[in-house]
């Protein structure tokens, strides 16, 4: 069945770099795309981009432009999404999200499967 | 981008009560509009998409509606396990955009 499994927990300090794993199991990997969403303690959701598994082409939220680098690497089906110049704001659980659709997407959206999310935390 | 304006932000209910949830877009999206919910500690779940459709593997006593820019998702008979928070979330533009959530408590 199809699976989503992200990396552990991080703890960061301000400046730094966390880079967030993505590993799938149970489909083509490459025939989906995948999201990634985050969410502040005690707060909303908040999507930040996807990549295209297959190509590697990526969009991203203005919010992040300059900041987060999504990418994958086919021959172990994961993707991943890195933040740098990391704030307290980034504080946050960071969720991949598969795209419901084959291939591209007429329209993007999270669909039903989900990783179980990873907690990066920023602190001096 | 386009906001998504939710209400109530919070909500209290019994066991049994019919909830109802509204969601209402900054632009029309038309049915391109989703229901998440999210119980504490765990990742969403699709309830609804295409405004309407319900994801497979839902029961039916949820129900959502609405086209353009005012949306809707009702619970019939709340049930414990339905105590949790509800996200809207459109798709009918880019960047993806989430409500502010809808918590559900028992009262």
């Amino acid at each position: 069945q199809v699976q989503l499994v992200q990396s552990g927990a991080e703890v960061k300090k301000p400046g730094a770099s966390v880079k967030v794993s993505c590993k799938t199991f149970g489909y083509t990997f490459t025939g989906h795309y995948m999201h990634w969403v985050r969410q502040a303690p005690g707060q909303g959701l908040e999507w930040m981009g996807w990549i295209n598994p297959n190509t590697g082409d990526t969009k991203y939220v203005e919010n992040f432009q300059g900041r987060v680098t999504m990418t994958r690497d086919t021959s172990i089906s994961t993707a991943y999404m890195e933040l740098s110049r990391l704030t307290s704001d980034d504080t946050a659980v960071y969720f991949c999200a598969r795209d419901p659709q084959r291939g591209k997407p007429i329209r993007m959206r999270t669909g039903v499967y989900w990783g179980q999310g990873t907690l990066v935390t920023v602190s001096s | 981008d386009i906001q998504m304006t939710q209400s109530p932000s919070s909500l209290s209910a019994s066991v049994g009560d019919r909830v109802t949830i509204t969601c209402r877009a900054s632009q029309g999206i038309s049915n391109y509009l989703a229901w998440l919910q999210q119980k504490p500690g765990k990742a969403p779940k699709s309830l609804i998409y295409g405004a309407s459709s319900l994801q497979s593997g839902v029961p039916s006593k949820f129900n959502g509606s609405g086209s353009g820019t005012d949306f809707t998702l009702t619970i019939s008979s709340l049930q414990p396990e339905d105590f949790a928070t509800y996200y809207c979330q459109q798709y009918g533009g880019s960047p993806l955009t989430f409500g502010g959530g809808t918590k559900v408590e028992i009262k």
